[in-house]
């Protein structure tokens, strides 16, 4: 049973340009999501973070976007550069009342060329 | 700057051998996490720690498995009587909620490879 699906494992976008990732959940108990982005042989690095009450959050050049009612967030990367080239998990929590561990979907892998 | 670190960063052990791992959270941070991490697939939640209290474990934790955080300061992760399935990255990561939103930050992770 997957909680937290990345339907796409891979997306490639032109330096410049808009990148973006997509998230999906089933369990609408999830009350706070995070982007993950992860280099080969590296840990996952947070990225940014929403909480349930919100439909946006922005940090320089990502965005996350999430839409309740469809179960859906996206990260927004503009403009993209090649050191975006990596990994990028999304993950939901139940939140830090519970355990606050995370679920994580299982990655797309995004290439920025130049 | 002290982020989570993990030592070691690789482990080769042999079928049937003992391994242990370590993780240092982030100075006073009360929460530390222990995710596996397979080829093309996302960390999954192995066990929790909310300062020496061992709180969750998942049902990937088989009885070979074994976390500890003795003083509610470093973790250790020990696997015993290896299987090859066990090869995997190893990850460690620690938040304190009491700073705002759960935010988990994560080490670098011990990469084990079961012969």
């Amino acid at each position: 049973d997957q909680q937290v699906k990345q339907n796409s494992p891979s997306l490639s976008v032109q330096e410049g340009r808009i990148s973006i990732l997509n998230c999906d959940y089933t369990n609408s108990m999830f009350d706070y999501f995070l982007w993950y982005k992860k280099y080969p042989a590296e840990g996952p690095t947070f990225l940014i973070s929403i909480s349930s009450i919100k439909d946006k959050n922005e940090d320089g050049r990502f965005t996350v976007f999430l839409n309740k009612s469809a179960k859906h967030l996206s990260l927004h990367i503009v403009p993209s550069q090649p050191g975006d080239s990596a990994v990028y998990f999304c993950a939901a929590s139940l939140g830090s009342s519970n355990t606050g561990k995370l679920i994580f979907g299982q990655g797309t892998t995004l290439q920025v060329k130049p | 700057d002290t982020g989570v670190s993990q030592d070691p960063r690789h482990k080769i052990t042999k079928r049937g051998q003992n391994v242990t791992f370590r993780c240092d959270p982030i100075s006073e941070h009360n929460r530390l996490y222990w995710y596996r991490q397979t080829l093309g697939q996302g960390p999954e939640f192995l066990t929790y720690f909310q300062n020496e209290a061992q709180l969750e474990k998942s049902r990937l934790l088989s009885d070979r498995f074994s976390a500890e955080r003795p003083k509610g300061s470093f973790s250790t992760l020990e696997i015993q009587r290896t299987e090859q399935g066990d090869s995997a990255m190893y990850l460690c990561a620690s938040s304190h909620p009491g700073q705002g939103a759960d935010t988990q930050y994560f080490g670098p992770g011990t990469r084990l490879t079961v012969l």
